[in-house]
Parts: C-alpha cells; sequence; structure tokens
C-alpha cells in the first residue's frame, strides 16, 4: 500500500475554472506536506508548503491540511492552460526530511 | 526560492562506461542532498539520501557499489552511475534541502534533472 496516494487523472478543467486536487497519507506521524508541478520532461517544482491544519493561500493556490482525517488538497484557481501538468503531493515522514511522493494527479485545463 | 543546478542536462554513453551528474545548490548550503529516479510515466523514487560528511543513505533495492554517491561539500553532491547499461536510461533528479539555510525549513528545492541514455 502505498503511503501518500492521489488520483492519477486526468483532471479536465476547464479554463478559468477552479482545479482540486486531493492526496491522503497512511503514515500519522508525517509533519510537513508539499505540492509539486511537474511539466512534462522537466523536475517538479515546489508550489506549496503546509504544516499545519487549516488553509494557506499563495496567489492562485490553496493548500488545504486536515490531519485528522490525514488529507490534503490543492485548489487552483482561475485555471489557465500553463497550469496543465502533473501535481505531486509529498510528505515528509518522522525520520528526516525524507519526502514520499504520490504519484501525481495529470490536470489538463482545456481553453 | 532556493536555486539548484545539474550537470549535464543530457548525457549518452555507451554501455559499460561511468557517468557523473553534479548538483550544486547555487545559493545555500545543504547539508542534505537526496537523489531521485523518474521512468517515464512514473512518479519519482527515491535512491538515496547524501549527507556531508558522511556516507549515502541507499533506499531498498538500490545498488550502492552501482550509484555511488559523495557528498564532499556543503554545496555539491555527485553520483556516479557505474557501469552503465540501457536499463540504468532514466531521468535522474537531484533535490537539496533548506533546512540548514538560515530561517529555512525542511524543503526540498529540485534540480532540472539529468536525462541519461545508456546504447
Amino acid at each position: 500500500q502505498k503511503e501518500v496516494e492521489q488520483n492519477s487523472g486526468p483532471l479536465s478543467v476547464p479554463e478559468g475554472a477552479i482545479a482540486s486536487l486531493n492526496c491522503t497519507y497512511s503514515d500519522r506521524g508525517s509533519q510537513s506536506f508539499f505540492w509539486y508541478r511537474q511539466y512534462s520532461g522537466k523536475s517538479p517544482e515546489l508550489i506549496m508548503s503546509i504544516y499545519s491544519n487549516g488553509d494557506k493561500e499563495d496567489g492562485r493556490f490553496t493548500a488545504q491540511l486536515n490531519k485528522a482525517s490525514q488529507y490534503v488538497s490543492l485548489l487552483i484557481r482561475d485555471s489557465q492552460p500553463s497550469d496543465s501538468a502533473t501535481y505531486l503531493c509529498a510528505a515528509a515522514g518522522r525520520a528526516g526530511n525524507k519526502l514520499t511522493f504520490g504519484g501525481g494527479t495529470r490536470v489538463l485545463v482545456k481553453p | 526560492g532556493a536555486v539548484v543546478s545539474q550537470h549535464p542536462s543530457r548525457v549518452i554513453c555507451k554501455s559499460g562506461t561511468s557517468v557523473k551528474i553534479e548538483c550544486r545548490s547555487l545559493d545555500f548550503q545543504a547539508t542534505t542532498m537526496f537523489w531521485y529516479r523518474q521512468f517515464p510515466k512514473q512518479s519519482l523514487m527515491l535512491m538515496a539520501t547524501s549527507n556531508e560528511g558522511s556516507k549515502a543513505t541507499y533506499e531498498q533495492g538500490v545498488e550502492k557499489d552501482k550509484f555511488l554517491i559523495n557528498h564532499a561539500s556543503l554545496t555539491l553532491s555527485t553520483l556516479t552511475v557505474t557501469s552503465a547499461h540501457p536499463e540504468d536510461s532514466s531521468f535522474y533528479i537531484c533535490s537539496a534541502d533548506t533546512s540548514g539555510r538560515a530561517g529555512g525549513t525542511d524543503t526540498q528545492y529540485f534540480g532540472p534533472g539529468t536525462r541519461l541514455t545508456v546504447l
């Protein structure tokens, strides 16, 4: 069983709409959570980090964390075609800063 | 954010040769760097954790004698793929942890990756 789970998608959203991505994790000891964006053929790029329960907003992105439900989400408002990419959810576990990645959700924003 | 570079970005080599990939943290010191491998349409797979001044910690199933890691300074880690074979062809990506930076948190920033093709 994977420790971090994501729906592989593709998640298809029209331009201007909200894209909602979900992620669950199994290790209750996880302290830090990250969303990365990865374009095809490129390396991951950090979008958001979140450490406390609740919402964290940065521009068009909002990350939500619920440790009781072991759930992390990412909302992308006013989606643009340039947001089309694979979004990776990652959790840092108890031992050091090693990240466990989910399989990624592919997002397609259609003009 | 923090800047991490990798060199080379792309390398093609013959089977049996060794390839060295460099990972540098450009604007911060990284006591910990990580090496990942990614096959097409798959997620990142952690290969090893590289700690400055000590031996790397390898993930289960990763051959330490084949993938040599050296973290000789706080800004440089190298991965050497020894006696490369076609099945080693992959996208190799490093990341550096910013926890050693003033005001930094345990955030990993990734290098641009190295695409290795073994003929």
